[in-house]
């Protein structure tokens, strides 16, 4: 099915660990997100790309790195896991122009011990 | 002052209900979007909105552009839309840390049977 395919759904980790974040999407978007999402947070914006080949810092980008590998495909890297990087991640994208419908991932579910 | 503000946070209504969640805003947008979101579950796109009115099944988003404001209403309320509902702005130009999308923090609805 098209739409944005995140992966993986769960991760458990251990403190100081790194892991990636996939997040693929098939609809030609443009711009693509990574948000957190903590209990009584709502969605928080880590990185996000406008475009193929830019990325730009969100609302708390501290312990992570992204990369836009092309048009389809946005991860997201920890690079050495912090208990407070316990989350539920969600990746996301939509084209910014005049059909610009907001698709999300599943969901990844990590938990730093 | 939020600059996306939904209301109320929390609702319970009973099978059957007529529901309006309300959300206000106060930058310049390109579409405002409605999302839901099941208990542990991923986050849905229900409706776009840059203008006027749209329906889906059950459930009616109507956006006033000179007033700032939109709405989501659902008639026939049953147990299955118990869920949050999210309202997101999309920005006319990215804004810095937010990338160019604003949430708002959600009204978790439940609905008794």
């Amino acid at each position: 099915n098209a739409g944005v395919t995140q992966t993986p759904k769960f991760q458990v980790l251990k403190t100081g660990q790194s892991m990636t974040l996939q997040c693929a999407q098939d609809m030609n978007h443009n711009s693509m997100y990574w948000y957190r999402q903590d209990p009584g947070m709502g969605l928080r914006l880590i990185y996000y790309s406008a475009s193929e080949g830019t990325t730009d810092k969100g609302e708390v980008p501290n312990g992570y790195n992204v990369s836009r590998l092309n048009k389809r495909e946005f991860s997201l890297r920890l690079e050495s896991a912090a208990p407070s990087q316990t989350s539920v991640y969600f990746c996301a994208s939509r084209f910014v122009g005049t059909a610009g419908e907001l698709f999300f991932g599943e969901g990844s579910r990590l938990t730093v011990l | 002052k939020n600059e996306v503000e939904q209301s109320p946070q929390n609702l319970t209504a009973q099978e059957g209900e007529f529901i309006t969640i309300n959300c206000s805003y106060s930058v310049g947008i390109s579409a405002l979007h409605w999302l839901q979101q099941h208990p542990g579950g991923g986050i849905v796109s229900l409706f776009m909105l840059s203008s006027g009115k749209k329906k889906h099944g059950r459930l009616i988003a109507t956006i006033n552009i000179q007033e700032k404001h939109s709405s989501l209403h659902i008639t026939a309320s049953h147990p299955r839309d118990s869920a949050v509902y999210i309202c997101a702005v999309a920005l006319l130009n990215y804004g810095g840390s937010q990338g160019n999308l604003i949430f708002g923090k959600g009204t978790k609805l439940s609905v008794k049977p």
